[in-house]
């Protein structure tokens, strides 16, 4: 089955900072790759995915790139505020499988204003 | 409100009690799940219903005991639950079992046992 994997597990930068957050997974046949952002008490949200057809894609501040042959996909907050601090939680699977999204393990955001 | 409703938001049960969560969504959507969350550590993935059709039961005790009588409602009925099965119970919702058109999570139960 398929593993995925994300770092760093937490991470601070300051307002205004870029944020980085990747993960890696293990099936190659894994296509459809989304990251969920979960604030303090609330559930998780889709914020942005990619299908395994691109190597990038954006949403204003946010973004995600894919490397499908190392196997590992990022996402990238630029000019990141307060209300971005969250757990960010990466997930992959493949579409024509029968198995759910395998979540990796989540990274906690802290944006200090 | 998002579509996918949990039920109770709270619950604190004694080891020896029964209870049920549910868990209802009116979007049309044909697959269910549902997922464990404890602190620092992943989501589990607990069980998935296609079309009302269990088809994924990743190990989980037979203390956990899920119901999917129709493609809106979903229920996890708890008997017997030890401490540790404290964390939050989340229910999401999606257009396939693969969840590949992205999952509608519930705000999930906060389940304590004491």
């Amino acid at each position: 089955g398929e593993n995925v994997e994300q770092h760093p597990s937490t991470l601070s930068v300051q307002e205004g900072d870029s944020a980085v957050i990747k993960c890696t997974y293990s099936d190659s046949a894994s296509n459809y790759f989304p990251w969920y952002k979960q604030e303090l008490g609330k559930r998780p949200q889709l914020i942005i995915d990619i299908r395994s057809n691109v190597g990038e894609k954006k949403d204003q501040r946010i973004a995600v790139t894919l490397n499908k042959t190392a196997k590992h996909f990022s996402l990238h907050i630029t000019e990141t505020q307060p209300e971005d601090s969250a757990v960010y939680f990466c997930a992959a699977v493949r579409d024509t499988g029968r198995r759910a999204l395998t979540f990796g393990s989540g990274t906690r955001l802290q944006v200090q204003p | 409100e998002t579509g996918v409703t949990q039920t109770p938001r709270h619950l604190v049960m004694g080891m020896t009690n029964k209870k049920s969560l549910k868990c209802e969504q009116h979007l049309g959507h044909n697959a269910m799940y549902w997922y464990k969350q404890s602190a620092k550590k992943p989501l589990e993935l607990m069980f998935v219903y296609s079309l009302e059709e269990r088809v994924e039961n990743n190990s989980v005790p037979s203390r956990f005991s899920p119901e999917c009588p129709n493609s809106s409602h979903l229920f996890l009925h708890l008997h017997t639950l030890q401490p540790e099965d404290s964390a939050l119970y989340l229910c999401a919702s999606s257009q396939d079992q693969t969840g590949s058109y992205g999952y509608t999570f519930g705000s999930g139960t906060r389940l304590t046992v004491v």
